[in-house]
């Protein structure tokens, strides 16, 4: 039972246009969103995080939504660049567990072209 | 600042054989975790210390997985014996504390097993 869906494997977005990641859950005891950035050979990079108590929140050119009641968040990034090329991940936290277990998407390979 | 070092990068072995990865988290991280990400998913979690403690293990496959943080700063990851199933790639992170839901993490080893 796969509790944080990613469903686009991946997406192809022009260079200055919007990339718009989306992301579902199911367990209603997450309280804490995440999105990592990876690049080939590397490790997972924090990108943004967004606290339940809020539905926005914004850093430079990305800005990630939270909608409650529909267990769905996504990741905005304006403008796009070739540099964004890389796998993003959504993870989520039941921070009133006592494990901060990050539980991860199966990520969204996103390319962006010149 | 430095970030999560790991080492080796790349390992290949047969079945039955034994491997260890080792780990060295961000200097003032007390928290360390280890994640495996097998092909086209998103990482999952192994184990987590608190300084040199075990305190959520439930994901380790304790029959042939093993794990140490002595002086609560470096981690060792062990397999013996890996199985053909064990390919994939292992991940350290660490936090400042449970409370720090931000983990980083570090490159990774790319296991494949023969």
């Amino acid at each position: 039972d796969q509790q944080v869906k990613q469903n686009s494997p991946s997406l192809s977005v022009q260079e200055g246009r919007i990339s718009i990641l989306n992301c579902d859950y199911t367990n209603s005891m997450f309280d804490y969103f995440l999105w990592y950035k990876k690049y080939p050979a590397e490790g997972p990079t924090f990108l943004i995080s967004i606290s339940s108590i809020k539905d926005k929140n914004e850093d430079g050119r990305f800005t990630v939504f939270l909608n409650k009641s529909a267990k769905h968040l996504s990741l905005h990034i304006v403008p796009s660049q070739p540099g964004d090329s890389a796998v993003y991940f959504c993870a989520a936290i039941n921070s009133g567990g006592s494990n901060y277990k990050l539980t991860f998407g199966k990520g969204t390979l996103l390319t962006v072209n010149p | 600042e430095a970030g999560v070092v790991q080492s080796p990068r790349y390992k290949i072995i047969e079945k039955k054989q034994p491997v260890a990865f080792w780990c060295n988290p961000i200097s003032g991280h007390n928290t360390l975790y280890w994640y495996r990400q097998n092909l086209g998913q998103g990482p999952e979690l192994l184990i987590r210390y608190e300084n040199e403690e075990a305190v959520d293990d439930s994901q380790l496959p304790k029959d042939r997985f093993s794990a140490e943080r002595l002086k609560g700063v470096d981690s060792t990851l062990k397999i013996q014996p890996a199985e053909l199933g064990d390919s994939a790639v292992y991940l350290c992170a660490s936090s400042t504390y449970s409370g720090g839901r931000e983990q980083f993490f570090g490159p990774g080893t790319r296991l494949t097993v023969l």
